[in-house]
């Protein structure tokens, strides 16, 4: 049980372009899921709280209108680079928590993340 | 034995030992932790909790100690394998695990045959 999916896996595209990561709850809904950043060899930066049905929470220094987040469903987060250049090359991960069903101390399951390779 | 790496302290050991691996949190009011582990090009994956409220769990060869005074946490695996190589971090949060997470700085773990 607890299965995140995240889609795609790995993408390269080049400057510019604006790149849709999806994260899925596949077995569990969830009000809440997370958006991370890692670069090699580093620990998880969170990045975001994506909250379903309304606006997302961003970490100071994240700017939210480089990385839109919509959380449209109870199983679904987006998470778009707009307007991607190569310092945004990163791998990106998403967790979300079953909220729905359990109470708290429930721990965060993550998808196996998105590797972003801007040219 | 223990080294430290221009980023990521690493723990090499052989199949069969016993190993620890430590962390230390930062926010006193945390009252949630949690012991992930990342294989390469992964994402982390569960691998056992705490409450505050408790100072041992035991898992599957898994075994987590907290220590609240000092603000430690530890992760013991008995008889390593070498699919037991990964970076394991951890992670603590407040209000009974409903704020965000805040991870440590990650251990790599390699297990030699």
């Amino acid at each position: 049980g607890a299965v995140v999916s995240q889609h795609p896996s790995w993408v390269i595209c080049k400057s510019g372009t604006s790149v849709k990561i999806e994260c899925r709850s596949l077995d569990f809904q969830a009000t809440t899921m997370f958006w991370y950043r890692q670069f090699p060899k580093q620990s998880l930066m969170l990045m975001a709280t994506s909250n379903e049905g309304s606006k997302a929470t961003y970490e100071q220094g994240v700017e939210k209108d480089k990385f839109l987040i919509n959380h449209a469903s109870l199983t679904l987060s987006t998470l778009t680079v707009t307007s991607a250049h190569p310092e945004d090359s990163s791998f990106y991960i998403c967790s979300a928590r079953d909220s729905i069903r359990a109470p708290g101390f429930q721990p965060q399951h993550f998808g196996d993340g998105t590797r972003l390779s801007i040219l | 034995g223990e080294s430290v790496g221009l980023h990521l302290p690493t723990l090499s050991v052989q199949e069969g030992d016993n190993s620890i691996i430590n962390c230390a949190y930062s926010n006193s009011a945390s009252d949630y932790f949690i012991w992930y582990k990342q294989e390469s090009g992964k994402g982390p994956q569960f691998i056992i909790d705490i409450r505050s409220n408790m100072d041992k769990r035991q898992g599957q060869r898994v075994t987590v100690l907290l220590n609240k005074t000092v603000k430690h946490l530890s992760l013991q695996i008995a008889a390593t394998q070498p699919g037991d190589s990964a970076v394991y971090f951890c992670a603590e949060s407040m209000n009974s695990g409903y704020s965000t997470l805040t991870f440590g700085k990650g251990t790599m773990l390699l297990v030699s045959p």
